[in-house]
């Protein structure tokens, strides 16, 4: 079945780029996406990216797709501490069905 | 704000219990779906409704149901309740399916807890 794996934890310093990685199995995901969830807070959609795209800009952030190897990447720049949140990646395929990924805690060091 | 309304935001009750909980999607949005988050098994899809009609079915228990209305909001009954059912549920809402459905919105979740 579907899956997406992303690592669950992440340590940034204040200033430098965070870099959270996904990979997903459905090679028929048509859109790739990235949330932002803070504490005691519901699921804010930061981007996303259609499936025949290899990079999508939005500020600090970037969003990089490798279908290929069904990698995909978000790069936030100059990392802030009001960036501290779990990031969740997730997939549609063509089934409709949006799965996530466990979520990527971001801390920011001082 | 998302504009996905979602009640009660909490909600505690005992074990074998039965509780419904509500969504309401974003203005025009045909498309809703059902999400439970729990520390161990991160966010899991449990079912899509689009228009008034089921979509998609994810990891739902037999025990859980959901239904989509003509005024398309949306009901998820959770029944026999267990405490490992205590989670947060959310509802999304897109405004429409296949290709074309880009984006979902999120709700800010109701919290329960079954004790």
């Amino acid at each position: 079945g579907e899956d997406v794996e992303q690592s669950l934890f992440l340590s940034v310093r204040e200033g430098d780029s965070s870099v959270i990685n996904c990979t997903y199995t459905d090679s028929s995901s048509t859109y790739l996406y990235w949330y932002k969830q803070e504490p005691g807070a519901g699921l804010q959609l930061l981007t996303y990216i259609f499936s025949n795209m290899d990079m999508k800009q939005d500020q600090r952030l970037t969003v990089l797709l490798n279908k290929k190897d069904k990698h995909l990447s978000l790069r936030i720049a100059d990392t802030q501490t009001g960036d501290s949140a779990i990031y969740f990646c997730a997939e549609k395929g063509r089934d409709d069905k949006i799965i996530f990924g466990k979520g990527t805690r971001l801390h920011i060091l001082p | 704000d998302s504009g996905v309304t979602q009640t009660p935001k909490h909600l505690i009750t005992a074990t074998g219990q039965r509780v419904t909980l509500r969504c309401s999607p974003r203005s025009g949005d045909l498309s809703v779906y059902w999400y439970q988050q729990s520390l161990d098994q991160g966010l899991q899809f449990l079912i899509q409704y689009y228009n008034g009609e089921e979509r998609a079915k994810g990891n739902i228990l037999e025990r859980f149901s959901a239904q989509q209305f003509p005024d398309l909001h949306s009901e998820l009954n959770l029944s026999s309740l267990e405490l490992g059912d205590s989670a947060l549920y959310f509802c999304a809402s897109s405004p429409r399916t296949g290709a074309g459905g880009n984006t979902i919105y999120f709700g800010e979740g109701s919290w329960l807890t079954v004790v």
